[in-house]
């Protein structure tokens, strides 16, 4: 049964600084892996996939890297700005196709 | 792109109601579709992967003939919480993936927060 643990899981930082969101999976046999973000109340907005095939993907600020092997993937966020504050989860596609979520981390970007 | 869309957003009613919620895919069709619950402050958790034409999968723990799942077409999941009770109330939140297209991700619907009096 694939676990994902997310660390850490919260984080306070002022505006401006980099980031690093780390997240590890059990289970290595994943088709793919999502970060998402997700606002309070709010669903789930994809930011990035990564395929098994890949290292790493970037878009915009974000650059998700992905150690298949290791069941590692961390999010990093350049320059991080108030509007980066939200929930941010790590989603790993496994055997049936289910997406399994971890506890996420809940970011928050002081202005 | 892809968008999947679910109805109501959010629901109120009273203890003993039964309601149902809708996930639809709009411009491609899935023959599987997950359907997830999250309480407050908890990160979401899978109940049941929904079959086009055949039988919903559960997870552990989650009960079968208290959450109704139906996937009548290629487009339409829908969720029935069968006499709600005040601990059903949770974020319902619906996903689907275009199968005919390899390694696409997941897309999610919005969401139902669903409030049991």
């Amino acid at each position: 049964k694939q676990e994902v643990t997310q660390i850490p899981a919260a984080l306070s930082v002022p505006e401006g600084e980099n980031l690093v969101l780390n997240c590890s999976f059990t289970d290595s046999a994943i088709y793919n892996l999502q970060w998402f973000r997700q606002d309070p109340g709010k669903g789930l907005t994809s930011l990035l996939l990564i395929q098994s095939s890949q290292r790493e993907q970037t878009s915009g600020r974000l650059n998700a890297s992905l150690d298949k092997s290791s069941g590692r993937s961390t999010l990093y966020i350049a320059a991080s700005q108030p509007g980066d504050s939200a929930t941010y989860l790590c989603a790993p596609n496994t055997g049936g196709f289910k997406t399994i979520f971890g506890a996420g981390t809940r970011l928050f970007v002081k202005a | 792109g892809a968008v999947v869309s679910q109805h109501p957003s959010r629901v109120i009613c009273k203890s003993g109601t039964s309601v149902k919620i809708e996930c639809r895919s709009l411009d491609f069709q899935a023959t599987t579709m997950f359907w997830y619950r999250q309480f407050p402050k908890q990160s979401l958790m899978l109940m049941a992967t929904s079959n086009e034409g055949s039988k919903a999968t559960y997870e552990q723990g989650v009960e079968k003939d208290k959450f109704l799942i139906n996937h009548a077409s290629l487009t339409l999941s829908t969720l029935t919480v069968t006499s709600a009770h005040p601990e059903d109330s949770s974020f319902y939140i619906c996903s689907a993936r275009e199968w005919s297209v390899p390694n696409q991700p997941q897309h999610f619907g919005d969401g139902t927060r669903l409030s049991i009096l």
